[in-house]
């Protein structure tokens, strides 16, 4: 089946500090989506990526959708501690009938 | 913006009794969720994709007659965990598709079988 891989598994960061989570499919993606889960719950929408190279902003978050539609990233510039969490990529595919593939995830600690 | 509740958030129960959990969007018609299962420090695994006045289609590796999916409303969607053992413990998440194919999370249920 389909997987989605994320790199890394884990990330701690001095407070300040930039940080940057990769997903990658195997397959092209029809889109990408990405989440946030605090510790104790349920993931949070972030955003939807479409366009093949779109960069999408929110604040600090820059989000990217490579150019095959087969990889995207979360960068975050000057972390907080309010940062922390687990932040997952979710990948659709066409066919999908809305159906939605995790990502592994990468937990972010900030440290103060 | 769109909510969607789950009932029970936490249950503990004894091993071989049958749990149910329920999914609700509260202010938006659904007629597709979706039952995903998450173990610690895990992902979250799609179980299953729950089809208001169908049945329920089942993720590779997913038993369908454990997990029970009854899709009644296009606001309601039930999990039953029949006959649960220590290993189904996990936290249950249901899911409902909004607009522009975002996806809107339950808080999610923590099930802890003894």
């Amino acid at each position: 089946g389909q997987q989605v891989m994320q790199i890394p598994q884990y990330q701690h960061v001095q407070e300040g500090e930039d940080f940057t989570t990769y997903c990658n499919s195997s397959t092209t993606l029809s889109n990408i989506q990405w989440y946030k889960q605090r510790p104790g719950g349920h993931p949070v929408f972030l955003i939807q990526l479409v366009k093949s190279g779109e960069v999408k902003k929110q604040k600090r978050l820059t989000f990217q959708f490579g150019e095959a539609k087969k990889n995207s990233s979360l960068h975050i510039t000057a972390t907080q501690t309010t940062d922390v969490g687990t932040y997952f990529c979710a990948a659709q595919y066409s066919g999908g009938y809305q159906k939605v593939t995790f990502g592994t995830g990468t937990k972010l600690q900030v440290i103060p | 913006g769109a909510v969607v509740s789950q009932h029970p958030s936490r249950v503990i129960c004894k091993s071989g009794t049958s749990v149910k959990i329920e999914c609700r969007s509260l202010d938006f018609q659904a007629t597709t969720m979706f039952w995903y299962r998450q173990f610690p420090k895990q992902s979250l695994m799609l179980m299953a994709t729950s089809n208001e006045g169908s049945k329920a289609t089942y993720e590779q590796g997913v038993e369908k007659d454990k997990f029970l999916i009854n899709h009644a409303s296009l606001t309601l969607s039930t999990l039953t965990v029949t006959s649960a053992h220590p290993e189904d413990s996990s936290f249950y998440i249901c899911s409902a598709p909004g607009q522009k194919e975002t996806q809107y999370f339950g808080p999610g249920t923590r099930l802890l079988v003894l």
